[in-house]
């Protein structure tokens, strides 16, 4: 069974906190992507990576930066929170580029910017 | 630029009646789209994809390319299909982007 684990599910933090958002599959994806969740806005794409040390910006960049050491973790960071990063932060992977293959989500991670 | 509209935020019908849930998408290439379902305190998960033209806990959707739509149906809803709904088109790099989403609350 396909896990995909956000390690934080709820985090508090401040404005201008470099704010860490860690992410694990366990099926030698090789595509994983993060995403944030808005009430009203759906799901937005802000970066993916299909290769370890690879990355590409997704819809919403701004403000975030990822990294990608290894094949099996993604990590996406916020140099520095602000209020409106406040949301529910949606890690995703995949392997390879078929059409065939399912996305496979974690549960999530709330994030709350004070 | 790939986009996927539902127009519906919430829809709302008690247990036994038909559900559409609408998607449109505007996307230039060989669309795939697919439909997510998030239950309460569950992961989003795949519900269904347009190339497996299969039914998923009876509901089916068909892409029709004329109209460049994917809505989602089932002819007998039940409460247990209270959930948050998704529609998706698949964008190159297994890159999804998504609908606003369609909240469906399923009446006793």
């Amino acid at each position: 069974d396909v896990k995909v684990t956000q390690s934080s599910r709820y985090l508090v933090k401040r404005t201008g906190e470099k704010v860490f958002l860690e992410c694990v599959q366990d099926m030698d994806h090789e595509n994983m992507f993060w995403y944030r969740q808005d009430p009203g806005l759906g799901l937005r794409l802000i970066y993916f990576s299909y290769d370890v040390k690879m990355k590409e910006k997704g819809d919403i960049p701004e403000g975030y930066s990822v990294s990608r050491e290894k094949k099996e973790r993604f990590s996406l960071i916020l140099e520095s929170a602000s209020t409106n990063q406040t949301s529910m932060y949606l890690c995703a992977s995949t392997s390879g580029l078929s059409s065939g293959n399912t996305i496979y989500f974690g549960e999530g991670s709330w994030l709350t910017v004070v | 630029a790939q986009r996927v509209t539902q127009p519906e935020k919430l829809l709302s019908v008690f247990k036994g009646a038909p559900v559409e849930l609408k998607c449109n998408y505007s996307y230039s290439g060989s669309p795939e789209l697919f439909w997510y379902v998030q239950y309460s305190r569950q992961r989003l998960q795949l519900l269904l994809r347009h190339i497996s033209r299969e039914s998923i806990k009876g509901f089916t959707a068909d892409l029709n390319k004329g109209e460049t739509s994917f809505h989602l149906k089932k002819p007998f809803a039940q409460e247990e299909d209270s959930a948050m709904y998704y529609c998706a088109l698949g964008a190159g790099f297994q890159k999804l982007v998504f609908g606003t989403g369609t909240r469906l609350l399923v009446s006793p």
